[in-house]
Order: C-alpha cells, then sequence, then structure tokens
C-alpha cells in the first residue's frame, strides 16, 4: 500500500463551477477525515466517515459541501458553486479506528 | 466546537537549546491525544498517540507528556537542530469520536 492519495494535487476553477475531490485511504483503514486548511491554520474539521457511514459533518459547512464513501473505500468531496473563499488545501487522513492518522498530500483549490 | 489551544503560535530557538510547548483541551469525556510534525511540503506525520493520564513519551529527542485532568499536555524537544523547524500539532479525540487539530505550533530553528 503506497499510502493515502488525493487527486487531483491542484484544481483551478471559476467561482460558481463544482468541483469534485477523491481521496483513496490506506486499504485497511475504516475511518476517513476530510479537513480544510488555510494560509497559517491548523487542519479545520470538515467531516469524517466510520467505513461507508458519515458520522459527522462540521455545522460550519455548508450546504455545499457533500461528502460520500461509498462502500467503505475511497471517499469524494464535492463543493458546489464555488466561492473564493473556498480557496484553500483540502486535507484528507485514515486511520484504524482512533489511531494515529495517515495524512494524503492535499488538493489546493483556488477559486478564481 | 470543541477548542484545542495550542501555545504559543510561533516560536524561534536557536540551534542547540531546548524548548517546550504547550496543547490544552477540554478535559471532559477525554478519549486521545496525539501530536504531529507538519514539514512545509509535506503531509503531517505522527508523533505520538497519547491515551493515559500521566503518560510520556518519547522519541529521540523529542517527548511529550499528557495531563488529562487538567487537560494539556507539553511537548518537549532537547537539543533543537534545523531539521526541527516544522508546525507541531495536537489532535484530541473526545468519545471516540472526531480528530480535531489545534492551530499548531510553527517553529523554527536558528542556526
Amino acid at each position: 500500500d503506497t499510502g493515502v492519495s488525493q487527486d487531483p494535487r491542484h484544481k483551478i476553477t471559476k467561482r460558481g463551477q463544482n468541483v469534485t475531490f477523491r481521496c483513496d485511504p490506506i486499504s485497511e483503514h475504516n475511518r476517513l477525515y476530510w479537513y480544510r486548511q488555510t494560509l497559517g491554520q491548523g487542519p479545520e474539521f470538515l467531516t469524517y466517515f466510520q467505513n461507508e457511514a458519515q458520522l459527522e459533518k462540521s455545522r460550519l459547512l455548508s450546504d455545499r459541501f457533500s461528502a460520500e464513501r461509498p462502500k467503505g473505500s475511497f471517499s469524494t468531496l464535492e463543493i458546489q458553486r464555488t466561492e473564493q473563499g473556498d480557496s484553500a488545501m483540502y486535507l484528507c487522513a485514515s486511520s484504524l479506528g482512533v489511531g494515529e492518522a495517515f495524512f494524503g498530500q492535499g488538493t489546493r483549490l483556488t477559486v478564481v | 466546537i470543541l477548542n484545542v489551544e495550542q501555545s504559543p503560535q510561533s516560536l524561534h530557538v536557536q540551534e542547540g537549546d531546548s524548548t517546550n510547548f504547550t496543547c490544552s483541551f477540554p478535559s471532559s469525556n477525554f478519549y486521545a491525544l496525539h501530536w504531529y510534525r507538519w514539514e512545509t511540503a509535506k503531509s503531517p506525520e505522527a508523533l505520538f498517540v497519547m491515551t493515559l493520564n500521566g503518560d510520556e513519551k518519547k522519541k529521540g529527542r523529542i517527548s511529550a507528556t499528557l495531563n488529562t485532568k487538567e487537560g494539556y499536555s507539553y511537548l518537549y524537544i532537547k537539543g533543537s537542530q534545523p531539521e526541527d523547524s516544522a508546525t507541531y500539532l495536537c489532535a484530541l479525540i473526545q468519545g471516540a469520536q472526531k480528530l480535531v487539530f489545534g492551530q499548531g505550533t510553527r517553529l523554527t530553528i536558528n542556526p
């Protein structure tokens, strides 16, 4: 297993467009997290899954954000009608239960 | 909203000096505390996972302690080296739920 992978690494989109990011976790990991990180800040929790179940979504997250993890394997994060404030690094991490989290390289989103 | 507070936000240390920084968190319903190191242009990597009050963990020149009753953890770096320059993140799990990160302490080692 090569670790957690995220695709794409970079995405530039026009305001108002929809974008979708993919995360492939470490295969035996049952937990998958999505975070957003802006300059100088720590990772901000967005949502997490245990297997295919989405257990929590941040109350700070608007309805334009949605995530799925069909079959408890890879996950997608979709942002609809992107805004300039959505520009950030989106990080995915996976773990076995509450053990250490392993992070992907992130997807850097720029909304112009 | 779960508040995980780290201090200081940034720190400059002379090479060879030792340093430490703090992570504070709500003590209720504690489950686990993680420490991560995040180097520029890389992904965060775990240093320690701590679960028991009084836990002390060590990896080389880096060590950490945990006090779950008062809600704090310290990370210590002995004899700082330039390669220690990074952002150090702590993260809390309450009640076996989500992993929530603090803002991080940005450490710069001056040669």
